[in-house]
């Protein structure tokens, strides 16, 4: 089961906040974030298990909301080096990590 | 420390032709991946190896693909004949078993013409 993710693109001035939501239509175990840069491979940013921890990347964070069964990327005073497409992958029980279609995010000057 | 190391990098084949990816994984990692991923679309998963056992292939189109682990540390994906619809970036990963985090290799991108 795919999950949702929200907005499919956004742009953004640096220093400017955005939201990158992820939901899903099952419980789930995990929420996993990944960014991926043009021509580049998924690189991991962090890892949310069920139990609606908030965990932070410098100045990215992540909460992971067990009931709304959805996750959220936080990105705070963005930089340049924030752009790229965002990935959730999500765990439900034993299945393996199921990628969502990602978030294009540009930051410009 | 190495990343996940892939070859080639790209390809470009004749569709009917075979064509072989080759992964390394992170040393010491004895959980390997394959994925897919298409232009605009997060990776799909094809095959899962604990160690040297596929233990989830059920997205892999096993008419046409194929996939071992020999000694569970590298691993090599094959495509026997490729159809265009296989034009896509083929992404190795690796983890520790039950660590969560996969580490990804720079992919293998695939143009069938």
């Amino acid at each position: 089961q795919q999950p949702v993710q929200s907005p499919q693109a956004v742009i953004l001035r640096e220093g400017e906040d955005a939201v990158i939501n992820c939901s899903s239509s099952k419980a789930l175990y995990s929420v996993h974030w990944y960014r991926q840069k043009h021509g580049e491979a998924p690189v991991f940013l962090m890892i949310l298990l069920k139990g609606g921890e908030q965990k932070g990347h410098e100045k990215i964070s992540a909460s992971f909301n067990e009931k709304k069964q959805q996750s959220s990327l936080y990105l705070t005073a963005s930089q340049l080096s924030y752009s790229g497409t965002y990935f959730c992958g999500t765990e439900i029980g034993n299945t393996p990590l199921v990628f969502g279609k990602g978030t294009r995010l540009s930051v410009i000057a | 420390e190495a990343g996940v190391v892939q070859s080639p990098r790209y390809k470009i084949i004749e569709k009917k032709q075979p064509v072989a990816f080759w992964c390394n994984p992170i040393s010491g990692h004895n959980t390997l991946y394959w994925y897919r991923q298409n232009l605009g679309q997060g990776p799909e998963l094809l095959i899962r190896y604990e160690n040297e056992e596929a233990v989830d292939d059920s997205q892999l189109p096993k008419d046409r693909f194929s996939a071992e682990r020999l000694k569970g540390v590298d691993s090599t994906l094959k495509i026997q004949p490729a159809e265009l619809g296989d034009s896509a970036v083929y992404l190795c990963a690796s983890s520790l078993i039950g660590a969560g985090a996969i580490y990804f290799g720079e992919g293998s991108w695939l143009t069938v013409v």
